[in-house]
Order: structure tokens, then sequence, then C-alpha cells
């Protein structure tokens, strides 16, 4: 069965500082990884995604997740945070047997402060 | 294009009523989810369908949630009698063909309160 873990109910980072979200997986399978990020009263964006390849993986408004196959993570991270950052991120798995639809994460709020 | 569409984006209802939600997917979108969200469980999948046939609705909570796709282009949420503890953000999304590694592409969802 597909699972996602995110660890951290919320992250406080200053702007212009490095931030992390983590994520943490398990399937049966290869995964296929993807973060969203979700502003207050809107649907979820799609942000990146890791199908296979380059380990890491560039996506929207300058952020980039990690693929850790042996830690089986894929945390995501932006060099310098900026205040418009703040919302509510999810990491979600799916695989290429069995469930093939999105697992989500629980989510992390991300708070940047000025 | 204008992405995926909802209707209504607020409903508020009494209990034993009867709610339907509707999603418009994005035009040549082959797949459609309708997820829900709550403060206690999150984002869960509640089906999904493909090519218009329902291929995993393992999430319907009960007999009282039921799911359409009639068309390629509308899908209906339906829940009678709704219930307080239904109460919840549903999002509909689509993808344009059923592969594990497509992002979805979401709604701006459906806040249901039930009275």
């Amino acid at each position: 069965a597909q699972s996602v873990a995110q660890p951290e109910d919320q992250v406080n980072v200053a702007e212009g500082n490095p931030l992390t979200v983590k994520c943490t997986y398990s399937v049966s399978g290869n995964p296929y990884l993807f973060w969203y990020v979700q502003y207050p009263n809107r649907g979820l964006q799609f942000l990146l995604k890791y199908i296979t390849g380059d380990n890491l993986v560039k996506g929207s408004y300058g952020f980039e997740a990690e693929f850790n196959k042996s830690q089986t993570s894929f945390h995501l991270k932006k060099p310098s945070a900026l205040v418009s950052d703040s919302a509510l991120y999810f990491c979600a798995v799916s695989e290429d047997t069995g469930r093939r639809a999105l697992t989500f994460g629980s989510g992390t709020r991300l708070q940047v402060q000025p | 294009d204008a992405g995926v569409i909802q209707s209504p984006r607020h409903e508020v209802t009494e209990m034993g009523q009867e709610v339907t939600l509707r999603c418009k997917p994005i035009s040549g979108h082959n797949s459609l989810f309708w997820y829900r969200q709550t403060m206690m469980r999150g984002l869960e999948l509640l089906i999904y369908f493909n090519n218009n046939v329902p291929i995993d609705d393992s999430g319907m909570p009960e007999d009282r949630f039921s799911a359409k796709m009639p068309n390629a282009s509308f899908s209906t949420l339906k829940i009678q009698p709704s219930e307080p503890r239904d109460s919840a953000v549903y999002f509909c999304a689509s993808i344009p063909r059923d592969r594990p590694y497509n992002e979805q592409f979401f709604g701006p969802g459906t806040r249901l309160t039930v009275l």
C-alpha cells in the first residue's frame, strides 16, 4: 500500500533564508512523486514531480526537490524563501503497480516571516 | 483553457437534504478524480474515473455517497441524505491520460456545510 509522511505540521522560516519541507514515502513499485501547494480558499497547484532520471527536480517559483531512493525521501527546497511562499504544501505519491491514484501526505504549513 | 470548473463554490444545507456537487474537467482530459479535504482526515481520494468509467471507488465513505460521469465533460458527486460529518471541501481534479506520472489539475473546490 502507498503512504506518504510529512513529519512537520508547520515550518517557520525567515524571508531570504533557505527552506526545506520534508516528505518520506512508501510504495511497492517504482514511485512517482509530486509536490503541490495550496493557498487559502484555493485548489491545489502542481509545483514539481519526479518520474525518473536526475534526482534533483526543479519546479515552479524557484522550488526544487531531491529524490533519495535509499532514504525514500522527496524533500522540497528553496534557496531563498519569500513571504508569498507561505501556504500549505502537500507531498503525494503514485506508482506503476497496484493503486495508481495519488496518495497525499497530511500537509505542511509553511510560514515565512518578513 | 478555463481549468477544472466546480459548482457550486459554497453549499450550505440541512441534515437529511440531498446535495449534488458538479465538476467539469479540462477539455480533452480522460481521467477525473473526486477528493474530500477535512482538518481531521486531510485530503482523501473518494473515487476516480477513466474514460467515464469508475476505476477506484474504495474511498467512497458509504452508500450515501454516489458519483457519476455521464460524459467526458461532466461529473457529479451526490450525497443523500447529507449529515453534518460530511462538511468538508470537495475537490475535483483531472489529468490528460490515466498515467500515474501525470500531474493532476485541481478545481477550486466546493465548500460544503451541513447543519
